[in-house]
């Protein structure tokens, strides 16, 4: 399987906890983005990275959300201290550094705050 | 804020119609991408469109670019039930970010 893959692909966490979702992208992508969708929603961007180095991270993004790309390889997104707007679903996409962006999603982590 | 405005939101029709969605943004774009997302998947890439008035077809879907890059339509011939879905369009500035749009739901009706 060479598309991008999430794990896990559910998540049901209590209020307070903290969660982490992994994503590994299309193996020569250099480029890994997290968006966050709600229901009905488009899909909102989170930050992304370009090898290991974060380029760009959302100003709604809070403190509690920190991503990380240790290796330029796969990504992790944690939580902390889950609040129940956290609920959505988490979805990562990789691309390759072109002179557009094209990116292609995995299934998504869908987080469910109770 | 949303610069991409996609219409209908909502769309449901018979079996068999044609049917147009459109997305729309005061901003220009480098690149647009169309996405059509099942319930519970991440959004699956249709196509990407660079050149301001470019068409592109795929099979019964027909993308066209505006001659200014600001705006794009997705039109579906001939709508079969396996064409229901959440239809994204994502615009980028250059190789930066997608921003996406607010959405089609599209439902055909056997």
């Amino acid at each position: 399987d060479t598309g991008v893959s999430q794990d896990p692909r559910h998540k049901i966490t209590k209020r307070g906890q903290n969660v982490t979702f992994r994503c590994d992208p299309i193996s020569e992508h250099n480029r890994l983005y997290w968006y966050r969708q709600t229901l009905g929603q488009g899909p909102e961007f989170l930050t992304y990275f370009q090898n290991e180095a974060q380029l760009e991270k959302s100003r709604l993004l809070s403190d509690r959300f920190s991503a990380e790309r240790p290796k330029g390889s796969f990504s992790t997104l944690e939580i902390q201290r889950t609040e129940q707007g956290d609920s959505a679903m988490y979805l990562c996409a990789s691309s390759l550094v072109t002179g557009w962006t094209e990116a292609f999603f995995g299934q998504g982590t869908r987080l469910t705050v109770v | 804020t949303q610069l991409l405005e996609q219409s209908p939101q909502f769309l449901s029709i018979q079996e068999g119609e044609n049917l147009t969605v459109y997305c729309n943004s005061s901003s220009v774009f480098s690149s647009l991408q169309w996405y059509r997302q099942e319930p519970g998947e991440g959004p699956v890439l249709l196509v990407t469109v660079v050149t301001g008035g470019e068409v592109k077809k795929l099979k019964r879907l027909t993308f066209q670019f505006g001659d200014a890059r600001k705006d794009s339509s997705l039109h579906i011939t001939a709508a079969q039930p396996g064409d229901t879905g959440l239809y994204l369009c994502a615009g980028s500035f250059g190789n930066e970010k997608l921003t996406f749009g607010t959405g089609t739901r599209l439902t055909i009706i056997p």
